[in-house]
């Protein structure tokens, strides 16, 4: 059963790079035409699409983040990563990882969530 | 502001039918059938309920049911119980600057 497991700080203080790991395990990272992708959701807001990267490295970036954010992969890790720069208060949210098909496509499995905080 | 435009809330008693809509363009929902439901209760992660526009996940009760005409997709949930209330997000594949879009959400209540 695939599962998937969100990693990192859960505060980051406001200017500096959030940096969030998801690990992978009960499949592969490579399988063909599953893609892995990063959400978030602020306190009491709706779902965000952040990015989606697939094993080969080719990246997909929400256009209003873009300038910000990198999504990278590991495929000796089964893991994926985000790294979002200069945030701010409103980058305060849980973050989700999640595979989906090819065509946005049924994001599932999610992981549990992770809350980063933007605070000093 | 969100690329797919849902209601902010809808409600109905219980046993009742509801509705949800999600309008998007060509370029996404009117162009292709990769629309997606998801239902999220608080705390949780969401969970898939329709897929490609009208299918349902096994595991998924046969009262969810969704459609699309022209750029709109639609949610429906036959029945209505308590444990439908939750917030209702909808998806697509679009072929812009990008790869997919959501919408803002539904809060359906069950009064």
């Amino acid at each position: 059963q695939l599962q998937l497991q969100e990693s990192g700080p859960g505060m980051v203080k406001p200017s500096e790079t959030l940096s969030l790991s998801c690990t992978v395990s009960g499949g592969s990272i490579s399988t063909i035409g599953d893609y892995w992708g990063w959400l978030r959701q602020p306190p009491g807001k709706g779902l965000e699409w952040i990015g989606t990267i697939y094993y080969s490295g080719t990246t997909y970036y929400n256009p209003s983040l873009k300038s910000r954010v990198t999504i990278s992969v590991d495929t000796s890790k089964n893991q994926f990563s985000l790294k979002l720069t200069s945030v701010t208060a409103s980058d305060t949210a849980v973050y989700y990882c999640a595979r989906h098909k090819g065509y946005f496509q049924k994001f599932d499995p999610w992981g549990q969530g992770i809350l980063v905080t933007v605070s000093s | 502001q969100s690329a797919l435009t849902q209601p902010a809330s809808v409600s109905g008693s219980p046993g009742q039918s509801i509705t949800i809509s999600c309008t998007g363009t060509s370029s996404d929902i009117g162009g292709y059938n990769y629309v997606t439901w998801y239902q999220q209760h608080p705390g949780k992660a969401p969970k898939v309920i329709i897929s490609d526009v009208s299918n349902r996940p096994s595991g998924v009760s046969n009262r969810f049911s969704g459609s699309k005409s022209g750029n709109t997709a639609s949610l429906t949930i036959s029945g209505l119980q308590a444990e439908d209330e939750a917030d209702y997000y909808c998806t697509s594949y679009t072929s812009t600057n990008t790869l997919g879009v959501f919408g803002g959400g539904t809060k359906l209540t069950v009064l």
